[in-house]
């Protein structure tokens, strides 16, 4: 067990939705990550977060968006589902500190848009 | 631009044998670090090892080593007497810079082992 909590684990919806990850980091991790895993694009990383800040942004669609409240945990939204995001959506975490601390990943959130 | 290139979509191994998967990357920071993620059928991604752009010696964990060539800028896994339970896809991953809480980490495209008994 990682300590990386993401919910829910599977997620079937329609195209035209909106959905909503959810994603508790491990105690005292002050960063949180969000990855979109494909067959075609592999591991692709979305948008970060440390301490309720955005800290860098990667191929995420307009149509997504994300936030880490108070608390540290942390929402990744997204809207106008098409079939094309169909994935599986990680989130991960870390102290946030340090160049070599390794990433704890959640198990995922498998998104199926039908 | 493509900053970690894993060359290797698929490779198969005999058990036992060792196995070297490839990860070269692209970088203009000279503090950086590189990792190495298994991520098997069931799912979950696992962290296997890590070296600096500064360490003097080569990682190791257990069976698990990095043979890192920082000229060629390659960072290649090396897997001792592969066992059955090593077939998964196995991830090169790299992280830029020192700001704190700035430190994304951006995978390759991963490459899928398999070890036939």
């Amino acid at each position: 067990d990682s300590g990386v909590t993401q919910t829910p684990k599977h997620l079937i919806t329609a195209t035209g939705q909106r959905v909503t990850l959810r994603c508790s980091p491990r105690s005292g991790d002050l960063s949180v990550y969000w990855y979109q895993q494909s067959l075609d694009q592999g591991l692709q990383f979305l948008i970060q977060y440390y301490n309720g800040e955005e800290r860098a942004k990667g191929n995420i669609l307009e149509r997504f968006s994300a936030q880490q409240f108070p608390d540290l945990h942390s929402e990744l939204n997204l809207s106008s589902l098409e079939l094309g995001d169909s994935a599986l959506y990680f989130c991960a975490s870390s102290v946030g500190r340090v160049l070599g601390e390794k990433l704890f990943f959640g198990s995922g959130t498998q998104l199926s848009v039908l | 631009a493509q900053k970690i290139t894993q060359t290797q979509p698929g490779m198969f191994v005999q058990e036992k044998e060792a196995v070297t998967l490839d990860c070269t990357y692209d970088t203009s920071d000279p503090s950086y670090g590189l990792f190495w993620y298994k991520q098997p059928s069931s799912g979950e991604m696992i962290f296997l090892i890590y070296q600096g752009s500064y360490d003097q010696q080569n990682a190791t964990e257990g069976r698990y080593s990095l043979n890192f060539q920082k000229a060629r800028k390659s960072a290649n896994l090396v897997i001792s007497a592969s066992q059955l339970g090593d077939s998964a896809m196995y991830f090169c991953a790299m992280r830029e810079g020192i700001i704190q809480g700035a430190q994304k980490l951006v995978f390759g495209q991963g490459t899928r082992l398999t070890i036939n008994p």
